[in-house]
């Protein structure tokens, strides 16, 4: 069956940098897009940006541009996001997603001084 | 980027209560429209695709409908289990967007 699974939680300080990986299992990572969201405490979904797992083509949010990448690993079978000069703001849960079906169960990723 | 518009905010209910959530789209989404349950401390839960598929395993008393900009879950006979913030969303283009929320509360 399909699963995606996130690596653990995160706690940073302003100003660094985490990096999330995306585990993929049940299907071909190359033939679906994986899609980044976050939730931070309180807030609505919002969408992060996303990679077509078989061009490496990326498209990403304003709201994280200049800030955020995607990259995939296809031998590893796994997406990775990375969101540097980390905010207070930027606390959030962070979720992959294949597609509206498919969702990882999400990385907590803190961050304070 | 589309505008998804949810409402109510807040929807105080009782057991056995039929339930209405709204979303508008500010764009024909051509029912690219999924709906998702969500706890505190959990990850959304998906509910409905395509604006009105039942996903696997999801309880028959939650429907979904709508077409062009105006799309509406109803869950049939609230449960306790049912209370709940629910999201919609909009994927028929990205950026992704969600509606603000709406949480179902009890009366």
């Amino acid at each position: 069956q399909v699963q995606l699974v996130q690596s653990g939680a995160e706690m940073k300080k302003p100003g660094a940098s985490v990096k999330i990986s995306c585990k993929a299992s049940g299907y071909i990572l190359t033939t679906y897009p994986v899609h980044w969201v976050r939730q931070a405490p309180g807030q609505r979904l919002e969408w992060l940006g996303w990679i077509n797992a078989g061009s490496d083509n990326t498209k990403y949010s304003e709201i994280v541009r200049g800030r955020f990448s995607i990259t995939r690993d296809t031998s590893a079978s796994t997406v990775y996001m990375e969101l540097s000069s980390l905010r207070n703001e930027d606390t959030a849960v962070y979720y992959c997603a294949r597609d509206v079906r498919y969702w990882g169960q999400g990385t907590l990723v803190t961050v304070s001084s | 980027d589309i505008q998804m518009t949810q409402s109510p905010s807040s929807l105080p209910a009782s057991i056995g209560d039929r339930v209405t959530i709204t979303c508008r789209a500010s764009q024909d989404i051509s029912n690219s429209l999924a709906w998702y349950q969500q706890k505190p401390g959990k990850a959304p839960k998906l509910l409905l695709y395509v604006a009105s598929r039942l996903e696997s395993g999801v309880p028959t008393r939650f429907g979904g409908s709508g077409s062009g900009t105006d799309y509406t879950l109803t869950i049939g006979s609230l449960q306790p289990e049912d209370f709940a913030t629910y999201y919609c969303l909009q994927y028929y283009t990205t950026p992704w967007t969600f509606g603000q929320g709406t949480k179902v509360e009890i009366k």
